[in-house]
């Protein structure tokens, strides 16, 4: 089982919609998660950070479950400019090493 | 802005060729990584650098696989021979570092490597 899963999708929505990503780890013991967004062929490039309390930037909300060892992201009133790839990062030990996940792709539409 | 730099941009390889790749990272950053990037996938850690140390080097196939941070500074990742199951991105990132973390993973461009 890999570290950080996520549904690679794509998912295929028209502008103007919400759209919901999910991602789960398996260790317990990580201590930070964030989404960082990869444009085709380019570096990833940090979205943001998730906190226990969830957190929300612009059009972008992020939310993390301990419990459950889960994280997602919303993106409400998609735009074009959002198509990219979405990777689900987590931090599993003190020491800033980073574990990504597979990424989740979205296309919007016109 | 500061970047990560990253040459060469593009590589095309035979197989059993070496291969070497350069990052300088942002000034002042202490902390420098090299992930490996198949396409469809997350990147993933080969090795972490603390200045010239060694952090973390577990994913690094050492048989053909090296990495040094001589001066603290730049660093080069090299593969000798390389291998069909390389061609991947091979990406640079850096980060400050100390108590107070985590701290932002900056990257650079990558290098595509295409080994034939």
């Amino acid at each position: 089982r890999k570290e950080v899963e996520q549904d690679p999708g794509p998912f295929n929505v028209p502008e103007g919609a919400t759209v919901a990503f999910n991602c789960t780890y398996s260790n317990s013991a990580s201590q930070s998660f964030f989404w960082y967004r990869q444009d085709c062929r380019k570096e990833p490039k940090l979205l943001m950070s998730v906190y226990s309390s969830g957190n929300e930037d612009g059009r972008f909300t992020a939310q993390l479950n301990r419990a459950s060892q889960y994280i997602s992201l919303l993106i409400r009133d998609s735009k074009l400019s959002d198509s990219a790839t979405y990777l689900c990062v987590v931090n599993r030990r003190a020491g800033n090493m980073l574990t990504f996940g597979g990424g989740t792709r979205l296309m919007v539409k016109p | 802005e500061a970047e990560v730099a990253q040459s060469p941009r593009y590589k095309i390889t035979e197989k059993s060729q070496a291969v070497a790749f350069w990052c300088d990272p942002i000034s002042g950053h202490a902390t420098l990584y090299w992930y490996r990037q198949i396409l469809g996938q997350g990147p993933e850690l080969l090795v972490q650098f603390q200045d010239e140390s060694v952090v973390d080097d577990s994913q690094l196939p050492k048989d053909r696989f090296s990495a040094e941070r001589l001066k603290g500074v730049d660093s080069t990742l090299k593969i000798q021979p390389a291998e069909l199951g390389d061609s991947a991105m091979y990406l640079c990132a850096s980060s400050l570092a100390g108590t107070g973390g985590p701290y932002e993973q900056y990257f650079g461009p990558g290098t595509r490597l295409t080994v034939t």
